[in-house]
């Protein structure tokens, strides 16, 4: 594998469900993000993790859960969504400073019922 | 409040017919503007970063251009493979917030 992956690439849950994204990165990079991506509205950046640790959590309600236990791992963990959390989520990772140009994935497709 | 503007929403040209997409911004300490192209069913792209005003940047039939308040990306005689969505990104602010653009759909007609 290489660059950026996510799975699963489509899932569909209930809002009593308990699902879980994951993204690896086989870049060497050191910072990962995920952003949601929904129709007619730009992409939100979510968290932002670097050398594992948490640097920022742009007020994201805490039905999102991440998880970073290394650098070329990142995971959300989902719970009790609501029907307006679907959307596109992508997982993005760069090197060096934060922000520099990064390397996106190709996202999972996430449909609440 | 910071904010980015792309336009036009979208954009249908015709094979070879040059033209400009737009990214304005109002923003305190710019760091840094991105452009990222995104296709349909895919994760974005990048392209280029600009960091200071007048600074340019090419890469084959794309060319990236950087002012105090906008940035414009020109494609010149594009092809239909160009056909996406170009995003625009600012990095501003003492916290480094990264603020995205919705997007300039472009279709690029054979």
């Amino acid at each position: 594998e290489t660059g950026v992956t996510q799975t699963p690439r489509h899932l569909v849950m209930g809002m009593t469900n308990k699902k879980s994204l994951k993204c690896e990165q086989h870049l060497g990079h050191n910072a990962m993000y995920w952003y949601k991506q929904s129709a007619k509205k730009p992409l939100e950046l979510m968290f932002v993790y670097n050398f594992k640790e948490q640097t920022e959590n742009n007020s994201v309600p805490s039905r999102f859960s991440p998880e970073c236990p290394n650098s070329s791992h990142l995971f959300l963990h989902l719970h009790t969504l609501q029907p307006e959390d679907s959307a596109l989520y992508l997982c993005a990772s760069s090197r060096g400073g934060l922000y520099n140009e990064q390397f996106f994935g190709p996202g999972t497709r996430l449909t609440v019922l | 409040e910071d904010q980015v503007t792309q336009s036009p929403e979208a954009l249908r040209l015709q094979e070879g017919e040059s033209s400009s997409l737009n990214c304005s911004y109002t923003v305190s300490g710019l760091r840094g503007l991105f452009w990222y192209r995104q296709d349909p069913g895919k994760g974005p792209e990048f392209l280029f970063t600009l960091y200071s005003a007048g600074e340019e940047k090419e890469k084959e039939r794309l060319k990236a251009t950087l002012t105090k308040k906008e940035s414009f990306l020109h494609i010149t005689a594009p092809k239909p493979e160009d056909s996406a969505t170009y995003l625009c990104a600012v990095q501003a602010g003492r916290d480094d917030k990264i603020i995205f653009g919705k997007g300039t759909r472009l279709h690029i007609l054979p």
